[in-house]
């Protein structure tokens, strides 16, 4: 299984400014996932960081919003800009390895966000 | 889009018993991938079992266990023998097996285990 580190693992921050989040993996992986977790919520994919190439936004999620940077197949991160109180959530990467039968998806420990 | 269902909210049970946790799910595709993850007050995301939807073979990883009913989309998680640190958020996934490799969480349980 990959082993998955975030950076940092807890921030507060002040509305209005950005923080960026690192997510580093042990292993040259293909897909690499950021999700979002809102206080006592599930998990809700954010965008798919493709190496490469732009990322691949879901419904709802914009790259001006949540920039993500890919520069190779161990790493990625995800900027929150012009962060607002409804911001505050845990932010986890997540990444695919095997092939098809085996494409399992790990999480790495998240990143907990509080914004005043 | 798929959907995936988490009836429970919230799940007691006492140690040393047996559990079960539901999900139900909502797709049109024929083969897919659904998972059972565990996250622990630490948040740390687990993957507890996984089944592939065109296996009829229920998947079990020691004490865990799953009942798939694939007509019914009906995906529940049997914890046996239950111990303390089974304690956590279990979610429920799906994912399809062609394209998109997003994986879709229901909403959550949350077990407590009392000694």
């Amino acid at each position: 299984s990959a082993v998955i580190s975030q950076k940092p693992s807890r921030d507060i921050c002040q509305r209005g400014t950005s923080l960026t989040i690192q997510c580093q993996v042990d292993s040259q992986v293909t897909m690499m996932f950021w999700y979002r977790q809102q206080p006592g919520q599930s998990l809700t994919l954010i965008a798919t960081a493709n190496q490469g190439s732009e990322a691949t936004y879901e419904s709802g999620f914009v790259i001006d919003k949540f920039p993500i940077s890919r520069p190779n197949l161990t790493f990625s991160t995800l900027t929150v800009s012009n962060m607002s109180p409804e911001d505050s959530s845990i932010y986890l990467c997540s990444v695919a390895q095997g092939g098809l039968a085996g494409n399992e998806q790990f999480f790495g420990p998240g990143t907990r966000l509080t914004v005043l | 889009a798929q959907t995936v269902t988490q009836s429970q909210p919230e799940m007691s049970v006492q140690e040393a018993e047996t559990v079960t946790l539901s999900c139900t799910y909502d797709t049109s595709e024929s083969d897919y991938y659904l998972f059972w993850y565990k996250q622990p007050p630490s948040r740390q995301m687990i993957l507890v079992i996984r089944q592939e939807a065109y296996k009829q073979q229920n998947a079990t990883e020691n004490r865990f266990s799953v009942n798939f009913q694939k007509a019914a989309k009906s995906f529940s998680l049997k914890i046996s023998d239950s111990q303390l640190g089974d304690a956590a958020m279990y979610f429920c996934a799906y994912r399809r097996i062609q394209g998109a490799q997003k994986l879709v969480f229901g909403q959550g349980t949350r077990l407590t285990i009392n000694p």
